[in-house]
């Protein structure tokens, strides 16, 4: 069982808006940063989005993210084909003292 | 362009020790962080722990001290061990870069499936 808790699975059609939730506690989330991951099946998880809303050179702007107290999200607008991936929140958890992540949401593209 | 490249044996029978090596290739290797994450077959990701340039370390206490993360600075490589493996061991282990400050993980290995059978 994750530390962080996500939804197991979000669709949307193309050209739609998609948001993922992300969990967690004051021990992670609502004191630390959030970065998310997308996983594309067979290979290896990408940071898509770091401290919370910065994306990385080459992240398309249809990924934003968000954070409000101890809930983090994660939005596609505009969603594409080759958005059909897993999607993973993490954070550094004061607890725990190390890194916590989400279970995962599969995203399907009808 | 940092890239991390990984190998280690693939398939061990319980109470065996798993071994892994991550290679860096381009980039500092000792401004960072280099940490370990694995993902059992169909499920979510889960950290297994980190070393510093100097060698500090720091696992996750689930593994209750079976897991010894080290360091070849002569090499950019860094290296898992993990002690008296269980079925319940079974994942796909991934290295990846640690960016402290902004924390992170960017970019990671390409994974290596470890299967603990006997």
């Amino acid at each position: 069982q994750s530390v962080l808790t996500q939804p197991p699975s979000a669709s949307g059609t193309p050209g739609q808006r998609v948001t993922i939730s992300c969990s967690g506690s004051s021990s992670n989330i609502g004191s630390k940063t959030v970065n998310w991951y997308q996983q594309v099946p067979g290979t290896a998880p990408k940071l898509l989005i770091y401290s919370i809303n910065q994306r990385p050179s080459g992240v398309p702007d249809r990924f934003s993210g968000s954070k409000s107290g101890t809930s983090a999200s994660l939005a596609i607008s505009g969603l594409q084909s080759e958005d059909e991936a897993d999607y993973y929140c993490a954070a550094w958890d004061e607890s725990l003292n190390g890194w916590v992540f989400g279970g995962g949401t599969k995203v399907t593209v009808l | 362009q940092v890239q991390l490249q990984q190998w280690g044996a693939g398939l061990l029978k319980p109470s065996e020790t798993l071994s892994l090596t991550c290679a860096v290739y381009g980039g500092s290797f000792s401004d960072y962080f280099w940490g370990w994450i694995r993902q059992p077959p169909g499920k979510g990701l889960e950290w297994i722990g980190e070393i510093n340039h100097s060698g500090g370390t720091h696992y996750n206490p689930s593994l209750k001290s079976r897991g010894t993360i080290s360091l070849d600075t002569s090499k950019n490589q860094f290296s898992l061990r993990l002690r008296s493996v269980t079925a319940a061991d079974t994942a796909v282990y991934y290295c990846a870069r640690e960016h402290r400050g902004v924390n992170r993980f960017d970019p990671w290995g390409q994974g290596t499936l470890v299967t603990v059978s006997s």
